[in-house]
């Protein structure tokens, strides 16, 4: 099956600063690459995604840019505010199934 | 639109006893999934269906999970007997299609058993 990995697991940074965060997977066939953000308590929510035909999405704050030689995504959040304090998972599927196997997830700490 | 309804929210129950966990996907969503995330994980997929055919069912430890969406549309996942390791959050998720991957979770039933 899918191995995904991501790092780092926790992540302290400074209002203002940016965060990066990196998840590598197994299956070289894979094509679509989510990050979940999930709030204390919450549902775990799609904030921004990217198919294997392009490098780099952003979305305002947030980007994800995809390298498949080596086969790993990162996500970038810039200027990072209190409320990005959250848990994100990576997530893949792996090639001919429709499901999403899960990061362990990296916990995102923004300090005012 | 609504979004995906779960319930209960919470429960707590002895190890041995049953628990059922109800799921009602978005309007119109043919594709459902039941995932566990315990403290500090990420969701692991337990069973996923298209309308009222499950798809992929191999996580689910078939002793004592089951799971069902007779008419294709709510769902119901239920444990018995259940165990202390079985103490997690229960997410349920829908997409429209099967070859559509975005995920809308519901809120999730944290199970805690005792």
């Amino acid at each position: 099956g899918e191995n995904v990995e991501q790092h780092p697991s926790t992540l302290s940074v400074q209002e203002g600063d940016s965060a990066v965060i990196k998840c590598t997977y197994s299956d070289s066939a894979s094509n679509y690459f989510p990050w979940y953000k999930q709030e204390l308590g919450k549902r775990p929510q799609l904030i921004i995604d990217i198919r294997s035909n392009v490098g780099e999405k952003k979305d305002q704050r947030i980007a994800v840019t995809l390298n498949k030689t080596a086969k790993h995504f990162s996500l970038h959040i810039t200027e990072t505010q209190p409320e990005d304090s959250a848990v994100y998972f990576c997530a893949v599927p792996p090639s001919g199934y429709s499901t999403l196997t899960f990061g362990k997830g990296t916990m995102l700490l923004v300090s005012p | 639109e609504a979004g995906v309804a779960q319930s209960p929210r919470y429960k707590i129950i002895e190890k041995r006893q049953s628990v059922a966990f109800w799921c009602n996907p978005i309007s119109g969503h043919a594709t459902l999934y039941w995932y566990q995330q315990i403290l500090g994980q990420g969701p692991k997929l337990l069973i996923q269906f298209q309308n009222n055919g499950v798809v992929d069912d191999s996580q689910l430890p078939k002793d004592r999970f089951s799971a069902e969406r007779l008419k294709g549309v709510d769902s119901t996942l239920k444990i018995q007997p259940a165990k202390l390791e079985d103490s997690a959050v229960y997410l349920c998720a829908s997409s429209r299609d099967r070859g559509s991957e975005k995920l809308f979770f519901g809120s999730g039933t944290q199970l805690s058993v005792l």
